[in-house]
C-alpha cells in the first residue's frame, strides 16, 4: 500500500520549537496519532486529533491538521533534551495503526 | 508502564527454527495487535486479535502465525526463521476492536536475532 510520509532527521537547539511533519494516505481516518519511541522502549501515544478538527493543542504539543492535503504536523514548544526519541505518526485505515518511518528527533543543548 | 507485558525480552536463535513470542494484554483490553518493527520496513502490522478471535491481518507472512487464549494473553509464532525476521516484534492492546478512538498501548517488545 501506500506510505505515511515523515522526514527522517530533525535536529534542534534546546528551548527552539520542532515541528515534525507527516503525509498520510487514508482520508477516512477518524484520529490521526502522534506515538513517541525513547531508545530502548516500546511506542507511547503523545497525542491525538479527531479528523473534523485543524488544531488540537496540549500542553507543549501542537498538532495541525489540513485534511486537504493529507497533511498533519507535531509542534513541540520549548523542546528540551528529554524530547530526543523518534516521533511516528500513525493513520487508522482500519482496525489498525498504519505507521510513518518515523522522524528521529535530536536536541542539543 | 503501559500495562503490556512482553516475554521474552531478547531471543537469540539460528535460521531455520521456530520461536514463540508471548504478550499479556492491559487488564480488560479485549483487543491484542502485533506489529514488526525493523530498520527497513519500519512499523508494520502484522494481525489483529480480538476477544479470541482474528480480526485483521496486515503483512504477515505465512510462516508466521497467532493466536489469542480465553485469558486474552497471546502468542505470535513465528516458525523456518530467516535472517529478514530479525526485528523488534511489538504487542499492543486496547479497549475497543473497531475503528473509533482506538488507544493502543505498546507493550516494551521482544527483539528477536536471527543468526
Amino acid at each position: 500500500g501506500e506510505d505515511v510520509e515523515q522526514s527522517l532527521f530533525l535536529s534542534v537547539r534546546e528551548g527552539d520549537s520542532s515541528v515534525i511533519n507527516c503525509t498520510y494516505t487514508d482520508s477516512s481516518s477518524t484520529y490521526l496519532y502522534w506515538y513517541k519511541q525513547e531508545p530502548g522502549a516500546g511506542l507511547q501515544l503523545l497525542t491525538y486529533i479527531f479528523s473534523n478538527m485543524d488544531m488540537k493543542q496540549d500542553q507543549r504539543l501542537t498538532v495541525l491538521l489540513n485534511k486537504k492535503d493529507k497533511h498533519l504536523s507535531l509542534r513541540i514548544a520549548d523542546t528540551q533534551t528529554g524530547d530526543s526519541a523518534i516521533y511516528f505518526c500513525a493513520e487508522t485505515p482500519g482496525y489498525a495503526l498504519n505507521f510513518g518511518k518515523g522522524t528521529s528527533l535530536l536536541v542539543t543543548p | 508502564d503501559s500495562g503490556v507485558t512482553q516475554t521474552p525480552k531478547h531471543l537469540i536463535t539460528a535460521t531455520g527454527q521456530r520461536v514463540t513470542l508471548r504478550c499479556s494484554p492491559r487488564s480488560g483490553d479485549l483487543s491484542v495487535y502485533w506489529y514488526q518493527q525493523s530498520l527497513d520496513q519500519g512499523l508494520q502490522f502484522l494481525i489483529q486479535y480480538y476477544n479470541g478471535e482474528e480480526r485483521a491481518k496486515g503483512n504477515i507472512l505465512e510462516r508466521f502465525s497467532a493466536q489469542q487464549f480465553p485469558d486474552l494473553h497471546s502468542e505470535l509464532n513465528l516458525s523456518s526463521l530467516e535472517l529478514g525476521d530479525s526485528a523488534l516484534y511489538f504487542c499492543a492492546s486496547s479497549g475497543s476492536g473497531a475503528g473509533q478512538y482506538n488507544e493502543q498501548f505498546f507493550g516494551p517488545g521482544t527483539r528477536l536475532t536471527v543468526l
